[in-house]
């Protein structure tokens, strides 16, 4: 089944603890997304990858880090937390930056107290 | 800046037909979409616009007006599963999507 995974689903964690979100997709997709989703915004972009060793800001990568090692793993961290951080995140991949449909990873709602 | 304006919030009568619209000023376009998202859930894909005109995908439509800055999406014989909230997204010049805040669609029995 064609799909992306994220984990962990929830995570609730205390202020300056890095954390790891992992996300995989199996299906051979060069661009990977990584979005927060807040209340009454939109989502919000935080960094995106065309390719393997490819990676580029968003709108709000502020306190976010990403890596692509692997064409399909994306993995977001947060070196040190903060209550700001507090969201929604989706991963998302698609064929390519081009206008194709995304698919979206479960989510993982964190909580940063 | 850019922008994308759509309804925060709508309620229809299950069986009916509801409107969503969606209005947008970005840099260039390469494109429309709408998503789907259930409370709690990832957003699904529902329909692309390129072009100006109606596109008929079952009981959902969606239209564009590039002139205008304009599309909306039409959904037909609404179900109670048809409650959730309808995201409006452009592809700018650079191919970065620009996301609405989203409309919730309530229906009503």
């Amino acid at each position: 089944e064609a799909q992306v995974t994220q984990n962990p689903r929830y995570l609730i964690t205390v202020t300056g603890k890095k954390l790891t979100v992992t996300c995989s997709q199996n299906m051979n997709h060069e661009y990977m997304s990584w979005y927060r989703q807040d209340p009454g915004l939109g989502l919000r972009q935080i960094y995106y990858s065309m390719n393997v060793e490819v990676t580029d800001k968003g709108d709000v990568p502020e306190g976010y880090k990403v890596s692509r090692k692997e064409k399909r793993n994306f993995p977001l961290i947060l070196e040190s937390p903060s209550p700001n951080q507090t969201s929604l995140y989706f991963c998302a991949s698609s064929f390519s930056r081009e206008p194709y449909e995304q698919y979206f990873g479960p989510g993982t709602r964190l909580t940063v107290t | 800046g850019q922008n994308i304006d759509q309804p925060t919030e709508m309620t229809a009568t299950e069986g009916a037909i509801v409107q969503i619209n969606c209005t947008y000023q970005t840099s260039g376009f390469n494109g429309l979409f709408w998503y789907q998202q259930h409370a709690g859930e990832a957003p699904t894909f529902l329909s692309y616009n390129v072009l100006d005109g109606l596109e008929e995908k079952g009981r959902f439509s969606s239209f564009l007006s590039r002139s205008k800055g304009y599309s909306y999406l039409l959904l037909k014989e609404l179900q109670m599963k048809d409650s959730a909230s309808y995201l409006c997204a452009v592809m700018d010049s650079n191919y970065q999507l620009i996301w609405g805040a989203g409309t919730k669609l309530i229906i009503k029995p």
